[in-house]
């Protein structure tokens, strides 16, 4: 299985701060990586694919970027409305596997 | 646009079954997509259970593939999730989701239902 790897676990931020979220995969993945938000008691929602491509509706503040084994989420302007866990995952192979999350927490 | 809704039990006592169904509407489960289920014990972070395509082809997590089966209805346009030998550390949000295969960049869960929460206790 390919192991998935965030950091930091969590961050306290502020609204209008720029906010960089790592996830390292095991073994190289090229560009097969997509994000997730998930605001607690919903389901996640799907923001980024090919690790920098951001899906219909995803306001440009975020951003992807990476390749290989090291990937970022970046978010440019943190809105009160970011303030949730995000997830990566591999879509490289099976199993699919996530990385156990990233907290933005209000600062 | 596509919407799922997960049902089924919320209560299953140990070394029971867990059983649930998620409805596919505004599409078809015969469309080109794989049909996931994941899930996420209280406080952690999201495990992915399986997939099935709508030929009924599966691929499973192999930590659960012991004890992990689903199916497909394409003529109730629902999949479902059955999960045997089930103990505390089953307790979860259990969420269906669709996964597409974005080319060149794999497949990723591009749609989600609303999750729903089932207890393993006696």
């Amino acid at each position: 299985d390919i192991q998935m790897t965030q950091s930091p676990s969590s961050v306290s931020a502020s609204v209008g701060d720029r906010v960089t979220i790592t996830c390292r995969a095991s073994q190289g993945i090229r560009s097969w990586l997509a994000w997730y938000q998930q605001k607690p008691g919903k389901a996640p929602k799907f923001l980024i694919y090919g690790a920098s491509s951001l899906q219909s509706g995803v306001p440009s503040r975020f951003s992807g970027s990476g390749s290989g084994t090291d990937f970022t989420l970046t978010i440019s302007s943190l809105q009160p409305e970011d303030f949730a866990t995000y997830y990566c995952q591999q879509t490289n192979s099976l199993p699919r596997t996530f990385g156990q999350g990233t907290k933005v927490e209000i600062k | 646009q596509v919407q799922l809704q997960e049902s089924g039990p919320g209560l299953v006592k140990p070394s029971g079954t867990l059983s649930l169904t998620c409805a596919v509407s505004g599409g078809s489960i015969s469309s080109r997509n794989w049909w996931t289920w994941v899930r996420q014990p209280p406080g952690k972070g999201l495990e992915w259970i399986g997939e099935i395509y709508h030929s009924g082809n599966t691929n499973y997590n192999p930590s659960l593939k012991s004890r992990v089966t689903m199916s497909v209805d394409n003529s109730k346009n629902q999949f479902s999730l059955k999960l045997s030998s089930v103990t505390a550390a089953d307790t979860a949000v259990y969420y269906c989701a669709r996964s597409v295969y974005i080319t060149i960049f794999g497949v990723v869960m591009d749609v989600w239902g609303q999750g729903t929460t089932v207890t393993v206790s006696s």
